[in-house]
C-alpha cells in the first residue's frame, strides 16, 4: 500500500479564493483524522470520520472549512472563502478498526496570501 | 473536553544526555496512548501503549504507560543529533478520536 496520499503538496492561494484539500487512506482504515498544523498551536483536530461517518467536527474552526467523505478511499477538505490566518500544514490521517496506530499522509501546506 | 498534555514544551540537551519527556491525557473512554516523533515531515510511529506498567523499547527510545496517573513517559537514552524533533503524544478514546498533545521540541547540540 502506498500509505495516505494527500494532494496538493503545496498550495499558495489568494485570500478569498476557494481552496480544496484531497486524501486517499490506506486501503481497509475505517477512521480518517483531518489535522492542522501550527508552530503556535500544534496539532489540532479538525474533524474525524469512522465509517465515511463525520462522528466529530468541534474543531473545525468556522463555517468556512467544510469535510466530506463520499466514499471509503476518499476525502476533501475546504475553505471557501480561504484567509492568510488559514496558512498552516493540514495533515490527514488513517487508522484502522482495532487498537492499532494512526498513519499520517506528508501533508499539505497551504498559503494564503 | 478531551485532553492531552504533554511537558517540558521544549527541551535543549546534549548529545549523550539522557531526556524523559512526558504525557497526561484526559480523554473519555481511554484506550491506547501512542507516541509519534516528527522531523520535517508528517509524524511517523514510535510506540503504542495499551496497558499499564509495560515498557515498550526500541533501540535507545522506551515508553511506559501509567493509567492510575493518566501519563505516559518518553525516555530517550546516549541522545543523538538525529533524536532532534517534535515528538507528539496522542491518545485514543472510545469512538476512536485521536488527540494529540501540543509536542515537545527536543534539540540535541554536538
Amino acid at each position: 500500500d502506498a500509505g495516505v496520499i494527500q494532494s496538493p503538496r503545496h498550495e499558495v492561494t489568494e485570500m478569498g479564493q476557494e481552496v480544496t484539500l484531497r486524501c486517499k487512506p490506506i486501503s481497509g482504515h475505517n477512521s480518517l483524522f483531518w489535522y492542522r498544523q501550527t508552530m503556535m498551536r500544534g496539532l489540532e483536530l479538525l474533524i474525524y470520520f469512522n465509517n465515511n461517518v463525520p462522528i466529530d467536527d468541534s474543531g473545525m474552526p468556522e463555517d468556512r472549512f467544510s469535510a466530506k467523505m463520499p466514499n471509503a478511499s476518499f476525502s476533501t477538505l475546504k475553505i471557501q472563502p480561504s484567509e492568510p490566518r488559514d496558512s498552516a500544514v493540514y495533515f490527514c490521517a488513517s487508522m484502522g478498526q482495532m487498537n492499532t496506530e494512526a498513519f499520517f499522509g506528508q501533508g499539505t501546506r497551504l498559503t494564503v496570501v | 473536553e478531551d485532553k492531552v498534555v504533554q511537558s517540558p514544551l521544549s527541551l535543549v540537551v546534549h548529545e549523550g544526555d539522557t531526556v524523559t519527556l512526558n504525557c497526561s491525557y484526559e480523554v473519555t473512554n481511554f484506550r491506547s496512548l501512542l507516541w509519534y516523533k516528527q522531523e520535517k515531515k508528517a509524524p511517523t510511529f514510535l510506540f503504542m501503549l495499551t496497558s499499564s506498567g509495560i515498557e515498550k523499547k526500541s533501540g535507545r527510545l522506551s515508553s511506559i504507560l501509567d493509567k492510575k496517573e493518566l501519563s505516559s513517559i518518553l525516555n530517550i537514552t546516549a541522545t543523538q543529533t538525529g533524536d532532534s524533533a517534535i515528538y507528539l503524544c496522542a491518545a485514543i478514546q472510545g469512538a476512536q478520536k485521536l488527540v494529540f498533545g501540543q509536542g515537545t521540541r527536543l534539540t540535541i547540540n554536538p
